[in-house]
């Protein structure tokens, strides 16, 4: 199985800040890369995929990144609404496994 | 538009045999790009990949949990059954059927909301 692991487990950040969420995967699963917002309570939703491509309707201060086995989200300028647990997915080769999750506060 | 509501009981004893149903809406299990798959989530804990199937009929289990497994879909009903033989407390957790959009990299791109499902005695 491929290993995704996230870093960091925890973030804490002001209204306003750059954030960077990193993802390391086991083997090189380019551009295989899936990003996942998830609010208490509710479905999470797919931010990015393919490393890179934003999904319809989600707002452009969110920006994937990275290849080979590196990944970057990055929130450019932090909202309130932004405050959820962020999971990187490969969708490379099955099982589809996910990253710890990044809880940002 | 799409959707896609989980069902099935909310509390299951140890070594019984747990049966979800994923029901669908605004795309068909027989499009070939295509599939669903179920995810879930222990309390305080991180999403965990269960198992997928494709419009082919092609199916997929997680590693530590394949033994107890299995998935099939009914294309006529626009649904999708997930069986989990000889449950555990530690299969207690939210379950979430999602469409997987082979045209997007088989990103998981339309979520159910969940169903959460206990188990103990």
């Amino acid at each position: 199985d491929i290993q995704m692991t996230q870093s960091p487990s925890s973030l804490s950040a002001s209204l306003g800040d750059k954030v960077t969420i990193t993802c390391r995967s086991s083997q090189t699963i380019t551009p295989y890369l899936n990003w996942y917002q998830h609010k208490i309570g509710k479905a999470p939703e797919l931010l990015i995929y393919a490393a890179s491509t934003l999904q319809t309707g989600v707002p452009s201060r969110f920006r994937g990144g990275g290849s080979g086995t590196e990944f970057t989200l990055t929130i450019s300028s932090l909202q309130v609404d932004d405050v959820a647990t962020y999971y990187c997915q490969q969708s490379y080769s099955t099982p589809y496994t996910f990253g710890q999750g990044t809880k940002l506060e | 538009q799409v959707t896609l509501r989980e069902s099935g009981p909310v509390l299951v004893k140890p070594t019984e045999t747990l049966t979800l149903t994923c029901t669908i809406s605004g795309f068909s299990l027989s499009d070939a790009r295509m599939g669903v798959s179920w995810v879930r989530q222990p309390p305080g804990k991180a999403l965990e990949w269960v198992a997928q199937i494709f419009s082919r009929g092609d199916k997929f289990y997680s590693t530590s949990l394949k033994t107890r497994l299995s998935i099939s879909k009914d294309t006529s009903k626009s649904q999708v059954v997930l069986t989990m033989a000889n449950v555990d407390p530690a299969d207690t957790g939210t379950y979430f059927c999602t469409r997987i959009f082979g045209d997007a990299f088989s990103s998981l791109d339309f979520w159910g909301r969940g169903t959460l499902v206990t188990v103990s005695s």
